[in-house]
């Protein structure tokens, strides 16, 4: 696996935008960057992936960098129950062939302040 | 769908005593991981199957730990004798060709006296 480094800790406004940066400088041209978090006490919960274009689902949107080597999670309007740790991986997408386990780094750990 | 199913919950035991803990995948999910969560060393993979089969263990931390996967429906991980040390929340995860994420079940927190 490429590693990420993640800043260990942010907070952010309740109803702002939380920006989440990433940095996978080592990613490999078929890796994907994946998001998932973890909030206090659960498994972790898959948010986001892609590749190279930016990403949008009903959780978050992921900015890729041009040159692939950073990524931003965007939370657009931020509530209490976002605060969790984020984690921030690279990896190959399942179905290239056998399953590329998932490593988690230490993430970063969001609050969300009211 | 229940999603992932682990058991128990919550496990208290002494030292030297064995832990078994238990995980049921979504049904249809042939893949199966088992992590394990310290403040320490953060989510540590320790094994994972596919079709019921071990594919990587690398991440066991040694021969106390054995895991099994009978059928395609259940999975244990054992640890005897167990120790203070494997204090931690382990978590059962399960996904599927063709899926990009792991569905995650809700832990089970160890406590080794």
């Amino acid at each position: 696996d490429a590693k990420t480094t993640q800043p260990p800790s942010m907070d952010c406004a309740e109803g702002r935008a939380a920006n989440l940066p990433c940095n996978h400088s080592t990613i490999s041209g078929n890796e994907y960057v994946y998001w998932y978090r973890q909030i206090h006490s659960q498994g972790p919960q898959y948010i986001i992936h892609g590749l190279k274009n930016n990403e949008t689902n009903e959780m978050a949107s992921l900015i890729i960098t041009e040159d692939r080597k950073s990524s931003t999670l965007i939370l657009p309007h931020a509530t209490l129950r976002d605060t969790a740790v984020y984690y921030c991986i690279v990896r190959v997408a399942s179905g290239s062939g056998g399953y590329q386990k998932v490593t988690f780094g230490t993430g970063t750990k969001l609050q969300v302040i009211p | 769908d229940a999603g992932v199913i682990q058991s128990p919950r919550h496990e208290v035991t002494e030292m030297g005593q064995e832990v078994t803990l238990r995980c049921k995948p979504i049904s249809g999910h042939d893949y199966l991981f088992w992590y394990r969560q310290t403040m320490m060393r953060g989510l540590e993979l320790l094994i994972y199957f596919n079709n019921n089969v071990p594919i990587d263990d690398s991440g066991m931390p040694e021969d106390r730990f054995s895991a099994k996967m009978p059928n395609a429906s259940f999975s244990t991980l054992k640890i005897q004798p167990s120790e203070p040390r494997d204090s931690a929340v382990y978590f059962c995860a399960s996904t599927r060709p063709g899926y990009n994420e792991q569905f995650f079940g809700p832990g089970t927190r160890l406590t080794v006296l």
